[in-house]
């Protein structure tokens, strides 16, 4: 079955640095979504990426998809502590879908 | 807009009772999905429907985990019987093309005691 490796598990970084979370996938990706959970909260949908190569980004978040759509990344620059939560990337193949283990990061202020 | 409908928002039974749990998606959207998440892990895809069809239910555990969507709109997810490790949030998704964005329930903390 599709397998995604999720890293780092966690990230704690100081307000002000720049914090990256990677997606990797064992096989080639339909597309790759990317989630955010607060803590005790739900998943809420970031970006969805879909092309080869491609990169979004909205405002401090920037978001890449590799160039043989088997690995993806998030960038936040500048972290601020509303940025705290799980971040998650959601892979699907034909149809499965599938969600990495998340990067938990945490801001000290 | 209503978001993604859940009930019970929290569940405590003994292990090897039964338990369901019911989903009510947007408006609209044909394929709702139904996750569990162990604490600390992420979302692991128990059953997906597309209207009533299901698309994929490769992780659901056959043997206690039964799911349905009878009319396309709600579903049910059931254990039974539980075992202590079925201890977890059941969230329910649901999504429409072309986005695919899916919209995530409140979910359901389940405890199995």
């Amino acid at each position: 079955g599709q397998q995604v490796m999720q890293i780092p598990q966690y990230q704690h970084v100081q307000e002000g640095e720049d914090f990256t979370t990677y997606c990797n996938s064992s096989t080639t990706l339909s597309n790759i979504q990317w989630y955010k959970q607060r803590p005790g909260g739900h998943p809420v949908f970031l970006i969805q990426l879909v092309k080869s190569g491609e990169v979004k980004k909205q405002k401090r978040l920037t978001f890449q998809f590799g160039e043989a759509k088997k690995n993806s990344s998030l960038h936040i620059t500048a972290t601020q502590t509303t940025d705290v939560g799980t971040y998650f990337c959601a892979v699907r193949g034909g149809n499965d879908m599938r969600f990495g283990a998340g990067t938990r990061l945490t801001v000290k202020p | 807009e209503a978001g993604v409908a859940q009930s019970p928002r929290y569940k405590i039974i003994e292990k090897r009772q039964s338990v369901a749990f019911w989903c009510n998606p947007i408006s609209g959207h044909a394929t709702l999905y139904w996750y569990q998440q162990i604490l600390g892990q992420g979302p692991k895809l128990l059953i997906q429907f597309q209207n009533n069809g299901v698309v994929d239910d490769s992780q659901l555990p056959k043997d206690r985990f039964s799911a349905e969507r009878l009319k396309g709109v709600d579903s049910t997810l059931k254990i039974q019987p539980a075992k202590l490790e079925d201890s977890a949030v059941y969230l329910c998704a649901s999504s429409a093309q072309p986005t695919n964005e899916q919209f995530f329930g409140p979910g359901t903390r389940l405890t199995v005691l």
